[in-house]
């Protein structure tokens, strides 16, 4: 079946450390991979996709993502977190259907 | 662009009564996407279309809920009779379908129903 795993359902981290959030995902096509982020009161917005050539993808905001199909993830990273970070953050994968099906999130916190 | 807009923001209503959300798509996009989130069960596909035609409805949770989407500008997600357990914001979303699986989809601000 075709599912997106989030591990960490809370994560908190200092401004101006590294982030990096996981996604697992199981799908036996070849993905279509992305990440959205949600503020809070607000609908999600796109911040990368993936979905052929280069594994390493860069976003929006100073995001980027990396593509490992060994290890079916598509981890989110950043090198220095800002406060205005702070938000959900939710890891999809696109069906042959065109259905997302998006992981449970991740919620980030900034400590200042 | 004013992108996707939903109507209301904020829902209460008490168990019983019929509710309407409302969704306007991006103009000139062709899919049209419903998504209920909870604390409990995350994001969750209910529905969507393609110009205009339901194409899976696989999510809606049983027969109170129904949606259409009488033309490419606007949809609605009706439920009768609502009960305390679809408390929920409920979510549109549209893509233009250009580009297939890779297009990105833009989410509406999102509807807080409460039923009390």
């Amino acid at each position: 079946a075709q599912s997106v795993t989030q591990p960490d359902i809370h994560i908190t981290v200092s401004e101006g450390a590294s982030l990096e959030l996981r996604c697992n995902y199981s799908y036996g096509a070849t993905p279509y991979l992305f990440w959205y982020v949600q503020s809070p009161g607000q609908g999600l917005q796109l911040l990368l996709k993936y979905f052929s050539g280069d594994t390493l993808v860069q976003g929006i905001k100073g995001f980027e993502a990396e593509f490992k199909r060994s290890q079916s993830s598509f981890n989110l990273r950043k090198p220095s977190v800002h406060w205005s970070d702070a938000a959900e953050y939710f890891c999809a994968v696109v069906t042959g259907t065109y259905k997302y099906i998006f992981g449970t999130g991740t919620r980030l916190k900034v400590l200042a | 662009d004013a992108g996707v807009i939903q109507s209301p923001r904020h829902e209460v209503t008490e168990m019983g009564q019929e509710v309407t959300l409302r969704c306007k798509p991006i103009s000139g996009h062709d899919y049209l996407f419903w998504y209920r989130q909870t604390m409990m069960r995350g994001l969750e596909l209910l529905i969507y279309f393609n110009n205009n035609v339901p194409i899976d409805d696989s999510g809606m949770p049983e027969d109170r809920f129904s949606a259409k989407m009488p033309n490419a500008s606007f949809s609605t997600l009706k439920i009768q009779p609502s009960e305390p357990r679809d408390s929920a914001v409920y979510f549109c979303a549209s893509t233009p379908r250009r580009a297939g699986r890779s297009d990105t989809q833009y989410f509406g601000p999102g509807t807080r129903l409460t039923v009390l």
